[in-house]
């Protein structure tokens, strides 16, 4: 299996454009999760999906941020409109559920930037 | 609240230098503690899986021990391969999601 795949892997953009970062995860894995790490605040957990279904997006900073998840093989985070804060590595991991609490796979990340 | 702590924050050590890593948890009923390490760039890389206290792991130079309120992940003779940041994790007392750690930087010197 390829892992875990994520684009773009680096993004500059300027503030108040959209952006949409894409994953997808391991075949076969029921959860994916979408997180951001900055020097700051470190992982952080925005939302994870069950079987294409959001459960928390409790970590979502505030309504520019969006997900979904169309299918088992596919989901973006979108930010409209991005603002310089939003600086971060944002990672993608999944994981199986396999009957209990099992370690996630991650993404290589996307780096983005905003002006 | 879940919480996840780690010291030292960074740590330099001489190649064939021995020393630990610690991880501090507050979550109620532990659920499993996991590690991580993570090379610049690169999205974080799954080490092991610890369920109970007193339950050791290992891998090459690597060992990680449980206790009921804190992990340690212990570097034998470690290699400047090696160097990287180590991030633990817990799941939440809910739901799959965890709590991250906020890493130890550690640096191995030839």
């Amino acid at each position: 299996d390829a892992g875990v795949i994520q684009s773009p892997r680096h993004e500059v953009t300027e503030m108040g454009q959209e952006v949409t970062l894409r994953c997808k995860p391991i075949s076969g894995h029921d959860y994916l999760f979408w997180y951001r790490q900055t020097m700051m605040r470190g992982l952080e957990l925005l939302i994870y999906f069950n079987n294409n279904v959001p459960i928390d997006d409790s970590g979502m900073p505030e309504d520019r941020f969006s997900a979904k998840m169309p299918n088992a093989s596919f989901s973006t985070l979108k930010i409209q409109p991005s603002e310089p804060r939003d600086s971060a590595v944002y990672f993608c991991a999944s994981s199986d559920l396999a009957g209990g609490y099992n370690e996630q796979f991650f993404g290589p990340g996307t780096r983005l930037t905003v002006l | 609240e879940d919480q996840v702590t780690q010291s030292p924050e960074a740590l330099r050590l001489q190649e064939g230098e021995s020393s630990s890593l610690n991880c501090s948890y507050t979550v109620s009923g532990l659920r499993g503690l996991f590690w991580y390490r993570q090379d610049p760039g690169k999205g974080p890389e799954f080490l092991f899986t610890l369920y109970s206290a007193g339950e050791e792991k290992e891998k090459e130079r690597l060992k990680a021990t449980l206790t009921k309120k804190e992990s340690f992940l212990h570097i034998t003779a470690p290699k400047p391969e090696d160097s990287a940041t180590y991030l633990c994790a817990v799941p939440h007392n809910y739901g799959q999601n965890f709590v991250f750690g906020p890493g130890t930087r550690l640096s191995v010197l030839p």
